[in-house]
């Protein structure tokens, strides 16, 4: 079975001060990770994703995420938050099912606030 | 990536009434998903929706309560029936990029069963 762990329900970080989410999944198969955001009243937007290719991931908006089989982790940061990063973090496990496609199983999201 | 629409971007809508969401899509995909996120939770996959067959359900979820359809490739809809206030949420459809494994997601539904 797939599924990820968000240890945080909520991260509070003052501007232009590095960010942290965490993430650990659980994985039968060789996983591929996503890390979404969706700030308020808007969609989902794909940050960032892995698979199987270089452990260290760059995504949009300065955002990275390291894959760690060792630790079945893959961690957001960013070097200095912005006002624009408050909204909700969710990481994301796909898996394929017999019947064919791709499966998402979302972590249950980290709320970052950011602080001037 | 695709471009998706949903309409109506909201609702309020009365206990025992039904609302069909509609999905459209910029370009021909093969599987649709339709997710419902409810308050101050995480996303949860209703079903997956492949054109010219039968909606898979999840657990917990089933098809006179949300049927779906799927006429073509790049349309879908959902109906949520019979509603109650505990299906008061965001429902969101998405894409998948068989290559990739991401999807795409438009921007939800927001609806408020009173």
């Amino acid at each position: 079975a797939q599924s990820v762990t968000q240890l945080d329900s909520h991260v509070s970080v003052s501007e232009g001060t590095p960010v942290l989410l965490r993430c650990n999944y659980s994985s039968s198969y060789s996983p591929s990770l996503f890390w979404y955001v969706q700030h308020p009243n808007k969609g989902l937007q794909l940050l960032l994703k892995y698979t199987s290719a270089a452990t260290l991931v760059k995504g949009i908006n300065g955002f990275e995420a390291e894959f760690k089989k060792s630790e079945t982790s893959f961690h957001l940061t960013k070097p200095s938050a912005h006002m624009s990063d408050a909204a909700e973090y969710f990481c994301v496990v796909t898996w394929a099912p017999p019947g064919g496609g791709n499966k998402l199983t979302f972590g249950t999201g980290t709320q970052l606030k950011v602080e001037l | 990536s695709a471009v998706i629409s949903q309409k109506p971007s909201r609702d309020i809508c009365q206990r025992g009434t039904s609302l069909t969401i509609q999905c459209q899509v910029d370009s021909q995909v093969t599987m649709m998903f339709w997710y419902r996120q409810q308050p101050g939770q995480s996303l949860t996959l209703i079903a997956t929706a492949n054109q010219g067959s039968e909606a898979t359900y999840e657990s917990g979820f089933v098809i006179d309560k949300f049927p779906i359809s799927r006429p073509n490739l790049t349309f879908s809809t959902l109906t949520v029936s019979n509603m109650s206030p505990e299906d008061s949420s965001i429902y969101l459809c998405s894409v998948g990029d068989h290559r990739a494994g991401e999807q795409y997601f438009g921007p939800g539904t927001r609806l408020t069963v009173t």
